[in-house]
């Protein structure tokens, strides 16, 4: 059973950081490409991030702008998202995703961690 | 741009039919996309991949009234019987040179 386990997410005042970790289990990690997916609250989902399988190619949504880093230690099945200079509209629930193939479709979700910028 | 559309809100009556549309925005008729459920309060559920020949993979678990069909530009998630389950917010999505993008969501409300 494929499951995703987030963690790392918390309040921050603007301008500060957090580390975002999700633990992977069930299925071949290094195998596949890993998302995060953000639900601000009220509103519909928005891609943030993916990273392949081996880690070689990573890919942010245009709003990113270099604030956030997409990682992965697939000795550990645990991807990553570091957030950098975060502002109030980064307020969101982050969910972390297994993508079907590769990098292009979620096909399992995690329950999301809950990031609070104030 | 790649772009996906979706109606704000849709509802039918219990054991009806209902029929979600998404729609790509021009210039992008042989893109795939992807339905996702998000019932109240829980995290989002991947239903299917949704080719443009409308051919389609679903998800682990995902019930035979959940099925997908495309034309043109269009793709659509097709609940044969309306379930109380079923009321949830759905998402299509798709995908291309690594950036993913969905659509601002579809509310189904069963009646």
């Amino acid at each position: 059973e494929v499951q995703l386990l987030e963690s790392g997410g918390g309040l921050v005042q603007p301008g500060g950081s957090l580390r975002l970790s999700c633990a992977a289990s069930g299925f071949r990690f290094s195998d596949y490409a890993m998302n995060w997916v953000r639900q601000a609250p009220g509103k519909g989902l928005e891609w943030v991030s993916a990273i392949s399988g081996s880690a070689i190619s990573t890919f942010y949504a245009d709003f990113v702008k270099g604030r956030f880093t997409i990682s992965r230690d697939n000795s550990k099945n645990t991807v990553y998202l570091q957030l950098n200079n975060l502002r109030a509209e980064d307020t969101a629930l982050y969910y972390c995703a297994k993508d079907m193939v590769a990098t292009t479709t979620p096909d399992y979700w995690g329950q999301g961690t809950l990031v609070t910028v104030s | 741009q790649l772009v996906l559309t979706q109606s704000p809100s849709a509802s039918a009556s219990l054991g009806a039919p209902v029929k979600l549309t998404c729609t790509l925005s021009s210039g992008h008729s042989r893109n795939a996309v992807a339905w996702h459920q998000q019932q109240a309060d829980k995290g989002p559920r991947f239903l299917m991949r949704l080719n443009s020949d409308g051919s389609q993979n679903k998800g682990a678990g995902i019930p035979d009234r959940f099925s997908g069909s495309s034309s043109g530009t269009e793709r659509y998630l097709i609940i044969s019987s309306l379930q109380s389950d079923d009321e949830a917010d759905y998402y299509c999505q798709t995908w291309g040179s690594g950036i993913q993008v969905f659509g601002g969501g579809t509310k189904l409300t069963v009646l």
